[in-house]
């Protein structure tokens, strides 16, 4: 069975205190796996897509990296704007379903 | 629309009524997906439909549960003989195709069962 758990549950920061949030995943041939972010009362919004191991995609302050069992969500020098809830979900070759995990909440302070 | 829109954004039910959750999906998008999010649970996948193929019905919970998406656009979400455990935000998202892994999801209908 497909399995995502996300670490820590909530996080909080500092403003300008880098850190990492962590998703690590079970899945027989990896076909994707995805972050959002996802505000209080909002749905999901996309972040980004890592297909292999080795691969990093950055958007701002937010850098995304994939290793054959686990992935890094890294905030540099963040914002209080960057304050959410941040979802990872693993999709599996042959299928199209999506598995979430339950979320990181970061709060960051000013 | 710009964006995926859902009605009502706000349902609050007595138990054993039935429901109906509205999704309206990018114009173009061919893939829709229902899920349902409760307190401090992941996302969990309902239901999915591509085109004109059949829907893929694997998530739904119980057969109180049924969807539609009629015209390949708007989708339906049915809950009969509602339950409180049925409480949650139920999300609908939508995407160019199935092999497009970015989803715009909906903000979601929050339903209370009471």
């Amino acid at each position: 069975e497909d399995q995502v758990t996300q670490s820590p549950e909530a996080l909080r920061l500092q403003e300008g205190e880098s850190s990492s949030l962590n998703c690590s995943y079970t899945v027989s041939g990896l076909r994707g796996l995805f972050w959002y972010r996802q505000d209080p009362g909002k749905g999901p919004e996309f972040l980004f897509t890592l297909y292999s191991a080795g691969e990093e995609k950055e958007k701002e302050r937010l850098k995304a990296t994939l290793t054959k069992k686990e992935s890094f969500l890294h905030i540099t020098a963040p914002k209080p704007e960057d304050s959410a809830t941040y979802l990872c979900a693993v999709q599996k070759g042959g299928s199209y379903i999506p598995t979430f995990g339950r979320g990181t909440s970061l709060i960051v302070h000013p | 629309g710009a964006g995926v829109s859902q009605s009502p954004s706000n349902k609050v039910t007595e138990k054993g009524k039935d429901v109906e959750l509205r999704c309206d999906p990018i114009s173009g998008h061919t893939a829709l997906y229902w899920y349902r999010q409760s307190l401090g649970q992941g996302l969990e996948f309902l239901i999915y439909f591509q085109g004109n193929s059949a829907p893929d019905k694997s998530g739904l919970p119980s057969d109180r549960f049924s969807a539609e998406r009629t015209g390949g656009s708007v989708s339906t979400l049915t809950i009969q003989r509602t339950q409180q455990e049925d409480s949650a935000v139920y999300l609908c998202a939508s995407s160019l195709a199935v092999t497009d892994y970015g989803y715009t999801f909906g903000s979601g209908t929050r339903l209370t069962v009471v």
